[in-house]
Protein backbone atom coordinates (compact mmCIF):
# COMPACT_ATOMS: atom_id res chain seq x y z
CA UNK A 1 0.00 0.00 0.00
CA UNK A 2 0.88 3.50 0.14
CA UNK A 3 1.55 4.16 3.47
CA UNK A 4 1.71 2.12 6.84
CA UNK A 5 -1.43 0.50 8.29
CA UNK A 6 -2.26 -0.72 11.24
CA UNK A 7 -4.91 -2.58 12.28
CA UNK A 8 -7.18 -2.46 14.34
CA UNK A 9 -7.62 1.12 14.66
CA UNK A 10 -9.40 0.72 17.90
CA UNK A 11 -8.99 -2.12 20.48
CA UNK A 12 -11.05 -2.44 23.85
CA UNK A 13 -10.16 -5.68 25.81
CA UNK A 14 -10.33 -6.87 29.51
CA UNK A 15 -7.57 -7.17 32.22
CA UNK A 16 -5.65 -10.26 31.52
CA UNK A 17 -6.65 -10.66 27.84
CA UNK A 18 -4.33 -10.92 24.97
CA UNK A 19 -4.13 -8.66 22.71
CA UNK A 20 -2.28 -8.50 19.01
CA UNK A 21 -1.53 -5.37 16.78
CA UNK A 22 -0.76 -5.94 13.30
CA UNK A 23 1.36 -3.20 11.44
CA UNK A 24 1.94 -3.40 7.64
CA UNK A 25 4.74 -1.21 6.66
CA UNK A 26 5.62 0.35 3.19
CA UNK A 27 6.57 -1.90 0.55
CA UNK A 28 10.48 -2.55 0.58
CA UNK A 29 11.07 -0.64 3.90
CA UNK A 30 13.05 -2.93 5.45
CA UNK A 31 13.89 -1.03 9.50
CA UNK A 32 10.30 -1.61 11.16
CA UNK A 33 9.87 -0.25 14.46
CA UNK A 34 6.99 0.13 17.39
CA UNK A 35 6.76 2.77 19.48
CA UNK A 36 3.85 3.49 22.52
CA UNK A 37 2.37 6.98 22.82
CA UNK A 38 0.84 7.55 26.04
CA UNK A 39 -1.36 10.35 26.47
CA UNK A 40 0.15 13.79 27.17
CA UNK A 41 3.35 12.02 25.64
CA UNK A 42 5.34 11.62 22.92
CA UNK A 43 5.64 8.19 21.18
CA UNK A 44 8.49 6.02 23.38
CA UNK A 45 10.72 3.17 21.80
CA UNK A 46 9.75 -0.08 22.09
CA UNK A 47 11.10 -2.36 19.43
CA UNK A 48 13.15 -1.96 16.42
CA UNK A 49 13.10 -4.69 13.65
CA UNK A 50 15.84 -4.49 10.36
CA UNK A 51 14.57 -7.39 8.52
CA UNK A 52 13.38 -10.66 10.17
CA UNK A 53 15.45 -9.86 13.27
CA UNK A 54 14.90 -7.54 16.07
CA UNK A 55 17.72 -5.27 16.21
CA UNK A 56 16.65 -3.63 19.29
CA UNK A 57 13.93 -4.69 21.98
CA UNK A 58 15.26 -1.94 24.62
CA UNK A 59 12.56 -0.72 25.03
CA UNK A 60 10.09 -3.19 25.57
CA UNK A 61 8.84 -2.82 29.45
CA UNK A 62 8.50 -6.25 30.71
CA UNK A 63 8.19 -9.92 29.01
CA UNK A 64 4.23 -9.56 28.51
CA UNK A 65 5.39 -7.65 25.75
CA UNK A 66 6.93 -9.66 21.96
CA UNK A 67 6.93 -8.50 18.51
CA UNK A 68 7.75 -10.57 15.33
CA UNK A 69 8.25 -10.07 11.64
CA UNK A 70 8.91 -13.72 10.69
CA UNK A 71 8.68 -12.87 6.65
CA UNK A 72 10.84 -9.03 7.08
CA UNK A 73 7.28 -7.09 6.25
CA UNK A 74 4.18 -7.50 8.25
CA UNK A 75 4.59 -7.41 12.29
CA UNK A 76 2.79 -8.10 15.14
CA UNK A 77 3.06 -6.67 18.68
CA UNK A 78 1.70 -9.25 20.90
CA UNK A 79 0.80 -8.35 24.48
CA UNK A 80 -0.45 -10.99 27.05
CA UNK A 81 -2.42 -10.82 30.44
CA UNK A 82 -2.84 -7.23 29.68
CA UNK A 83 -3.15 -3.98 32.62
CA UNK A 84 -4.84 -1.32 32.78
CA UNK A 85 -1.34 0.73 32.31
CA UNK A 86 -1.33 -0.98 28.91
CA UNK A 87 -3.72 1.56 27.42
CA UNK A 88 -1.86 3.38 25.10
CA UNK A 89 -1.71 4.12 21.02
CA UNK A 90 0.55 2.05 19.76
CA UNK A 91 2.59 3.27 16.39
CA UNK A 92 4.24 1.40 14.06
CA UNK A 93 6.72 3.31 11.69
CA UNK A 94 8.93 1.68 8.89
CA UNK A 95 12.15 3.50 6.79
CA UNK A 96 14.42 2.57 4.25
CA UNK A 97 17.86 0.85 5.67
CA UNK A 98 20.33 3.65 5.88
CA UNK A 99 17.65 6.70 5.77
CA UNK A 100 18.34 7.96 9.44
CA UNK A 101 15.62 9.14 11.41
CA UNK A 102 13.02 9.40 8.38
CA UNK A 103 10.47 7.16 10.16
CA UNK A 104 6.96 6.62 8.31
CA UNK A 105 4.79 6.23 10.66
CA UNK A 106 0.99 4.51 10.75
CA UNK A 107 -2.10 6.37 12.36
CA UNK A 108 -1.58 4.09 15.41
CA UNK A 109 -3.83 1.31 17.22
CA UNK A 110 -5.83 2.71 20.17
CA UNK A 111 -5.62 -0.18 23.40
CA UNK A 112 -8.16 0.52 25.70
CA UNK A 113 -7.75 -2.14 28.73
CA UNK A 114 -11.11 -1.96 31.23
CA UNK B 1 21.14 8.53 28.19
CA UNK B 2 19.55 11.36 25.62
CA UNK B 3 16.71 13.10 26.16
CA UNK B 4 14.49 15.71 24.77
CA UNK B 5 12.93 18.51 26.38
CA UNK B 6 9.62 20.49 24.97
CA UNK B 7 8.93 22.91 27.34
CA UNK B 8 5.21 23.41 27.69
CA UNK B 9 2.37 21.67 26.50
CA UNK B 10 0.45 24.22 24.02
CA UNK B 11 1.07 27.39 21.76
CA UNK B 12 -1.38 29.78 20.80
CA UNK B 13 -1.06 32.06 17.91
CA UNK B 14 -2.43 34.49 15.66
CA UNK B 15 -2.50 33.75 11.97
CA UNK B 16 0.25 35.63 9.78
CA UNK B 17 2.00 35.63 13.33
CA UNK B 18 5.51 34.16 13.84
CA UNK B 19 5.49 30.75 15.03
CA UNK B 20 8.17 29.47 17.47
CA UNK B 21 8.03 25.90 19.42
CA UNK B 22 11.55 25.19 21.38
CA UNK B 23 13.42 22.49 21.28
CA UNK B 24 16.78 21.24 23.57
CA UNK B 25 18.30 17.75 23.61
CA UNK B 26 21.09 16.74 26.55
CA UNK B 27 23.41 13.99 24.54
CA UNK B 28 26.60 12.88 25.11
CA UNK B 29 27.30 12.61 20.86
CA UNK B 30 26.33 14.66 18.09
CA UNK B 31 22.63 13.99 17.73
CA UNK B 32 20.58 13.72 14.71
CA UNK B 33 17.78 15.80 15.09
CA UNK B 34 14.20 16.09 13.85
CA UNK B 35 10.68 18.08 14.20
CA UNK B 36 7.53 15.20 13.21
CA UNK B 37 4.18 17.13 12.87
CA UNK B 38 0.72 14.85 13.94
CA UNK B 39 -2.39 16.67 12.36
CA UNK B 40 -5.72 14.94 13.70
CA UNK B 41 -6.42 12.03 12.46
CA UNK B 42 -3.25 11.03 10.91
CA UNK B 43 -0.19 9.70 12.10
CA UNK B 44 2.99 11.71 12.10
CA UNK B 45 5.18 12.85 9.50
CA UNK B 46 8.70 14.71 9.59
CA UNK B 47 8.66 18.11 8.92
CA UNK B 48 13.00 18.51 8.56
CA UNK B 49 16.03 16.93 9.59
CA UNK B 50 19.00 17.67 10.55
CA UNK B 51 21.81 15.71 10.26
CA UNK B 52 25.22 17.60 10.53
CA UNK B 53 25.13 19.57 7.22
CA UNK B 54 23.98 23.06 7.25
CA UNK B 55 22.73 24.02 11.11
CA UNK B 56 19.85 25.73 9.08
CA UNK B 57 17.23 23.67 8.18
CA UNK B 58 14.59 23.68 5.83
CA UNK B 59 11.42 21.88 5.76
CA UNK B 60 7.87 21.35 4.49
CA UNK B 61 5.16 24.08 4.56
CA UNK B 62 7.54 27.04 5.43
CA UNK B 63 8.85 25.06 8.58
CA UNK B 64 12.82 25.52 9.41
CA UNK B 65 14.64 25.10 12.26
CA UNK B 66 18.35 25.63 13.54
CA UNK B 67 20.59 23.72 15.47
CA UNK B 68 22.68 25.72 18.10
CA UNK B 69 25.71 23.74 19.95
CA UNK B 70 26.69 26.14 22.05
CA UNK B 71 22.55 26.19 23.31
CA UNK B 72 22.13 22.06 22.97
CA UNK B 73 19.11 23.24 20.88
CA UNK B 74 16.83 23.18 17.97
CA UNK B 75 13.71 25.35 17.54
CA UNK B 76 11.23 24.84 14.81
CA UNK B 77 10.08 28.61 13.47
CA UNK B 78 7.63 29.80 10.63
CA UNK B 79 7.30 33.34 9.75
CA UNK B 80 4.14 33.29 8.95
CA UNK B 81 1.43 30.94 11.07
CA UNK B 82 -1.55 29.83 8.77
CA UNK B 83 -4.60 28.27 9.84
CA UNK B 84 -3.66 24.67 8.61
CA UNK B 85 -0.52 24.81 10.86
CA UNK B 86 -3.16 23.72 14.05
CA UNK B 87 -1.38 20.62 14.86
CA UNK B 88 0.99 18.52 17.52
CA UNK B 89 4.22 19.07 16.58
CA UNK B 90 7.27 16.74 18.16
CA UNK B 91 10.49 17.17 18.14
CA UNK B 92 13.54 13.93 18.07
CA UNK B 93 16.78 12.85 18.49
CA UNK B 94 18.64 10.31 17.33
CA UNK B 95 22.27 9.10 17.65
CA UNK B 96 21.90 7.48 14.26
CA UNK B 97 23.33 4.17 14.88
CA UNK B 98 20.19 2.75 13.98
CA UNK B 99 17.25 5.23 14.13
CA UNK B 100 15.93 4.81 16.85
CA UNK B 101 14.34 8.14 18.20
CA UNK B 102 13.63 9.79 21.38
CA UNK B 103 10.72 11.97 21.70
CA UNK B 104 9.80 14.90 23.19
CA UNK B 105 6.41 15.26 25.25
CA UNK B 106 5.42 17.17 22.13
CA UNK B 107 3.92 20.59 21.67
CA UNK B 108 0.22 21.34 20.58
CA UNK B 109 -0.08 24.78 18.05
CA UNK B 110 -3.58 26.39 17.85
CA UNK B 111 -3.80 28.90 15.53
CA UNK B 112 -6.47 32.29 15.92
CA UNK B 113 -8.50 33.64 13.01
Amino acid sequence: GAGVSQTPSNKVTEKGKYVELRCDPISGHTALYWYRQSLGQGPEFLIYFQGTGAADDSGLPNDRFFAVRPEGSVSTLKIQRTERGDSAVYLCASSLRGVTGELFFGEGSRLTVL
Amino acid sequence: AQSVTQLGSHVSVSEGALVLLRCNYSSSVPPYLFWYVQYPNQGLQLLLKYTSAATLVKGINGFEAEFKKSETSFHLTKPSAHMSDAAEYFCAASTGANSKLTFGKGITLSVRP
